[in-house]
């Protein structure tokens, strides 16, 4: 059973536009949420988080949005640039276990 | 870099055989994580430890253990390894650990160890 699920496995965008990845979760406990940028190969990389108590945390280009009662968070990425390519994973803390989703692809087009 | 790091880069090895992957977490931090990443799936939780102590347990299969000593280093074993034990594992450090109502700690990761077994 999926607790966080990232519906869409890729995503193509132009460079410059915005880049909207979107991340669902089941379980209300969940009260703490994180992105992680991932190269191959590579360790992912800590972008950005936010609490449930927030609806909305920035930082620089990637904003992430909060909307606990539909369950869902999204990651705005504004403007794409070519070294956002890589795979993005939502992910949330329940108990001592944090639990990932399935990863979206991003692909930024010159 | 993220401040963790992780022995060896690469490791090839044969089926039945044990391995031992080792993780340094980032200074201060006190939890240590280690995940699989299998051909390009989604990340696989395995086990966490917190100061020394087995905290949470994830997909981990009976033939892995682990533990984090003293020095707060970590390391994961592998044993009767089989094909499909073939995969990057990663170990990721916090400063500390989640409570049980579920608020998290920014995990950081080390750049993995790519395991192939033969």
């Amino acid at each position: 059973d999926q607790q966080v699920k990232q519906n869409s496995p890729s995503l193509s965008v132009q460079e410059g536009r915005i880049s909207i990845l979107n991340c669902d979760y089941t379980n209300s406990m969940f009260d703490y949420f994180l992105w992680y940028k991932k190269y191959p190969a590579e360790g992912p990389t800590f972008l950005i988080s936010i609490s449930s108590i927030k609806d909305k945390n920035e930082d620089g280009r990637f904003t992430v949005f909060l909307n606990k009662s539909a369950k869902h968070l999204s990651l705005h990425i504004v403007p794409s640039q070519p070294g956002d390519s890589a795979v993005y994973f939502c992910a949330a803390y329940s108990n001592y276990q944090l639990i990932w989703g399935a990863g979206t692809k991003l692909i930024i087009k010159p | 870099d993220s401040g963790v790091t992780q022995t060896p880069k690469h490791l090839i090895t044969a089926t039945g055989q044990r391995v031992t992957l080792r993780c340094s977490p980032r200074s201060g931090d006190l939890s240590v994580y280690w995940y699989q990443q299998s051909l390009d799936q989604g990340l696989q939780f395995l086990i966490q430890y917190y100061n020394g102590e087995e905290r949470a347990k994830g997909n981990i299969l009976e033939r892995f253990s682990a533990q984090q000593f003293p020095d707060l280093h970590s390391e994961l074993n592998l044993s009767s390894l089989e094909l499909g034990d073939s995969a990057l594992y990663f170990c990721a450090s916090s400063a500390r650990t989640s409570g049980e109502g579920g608020s998290g700690d920014t995990q950081y990761f080390g750049p993995g160890t790519r395991l192939t077994v033969l």
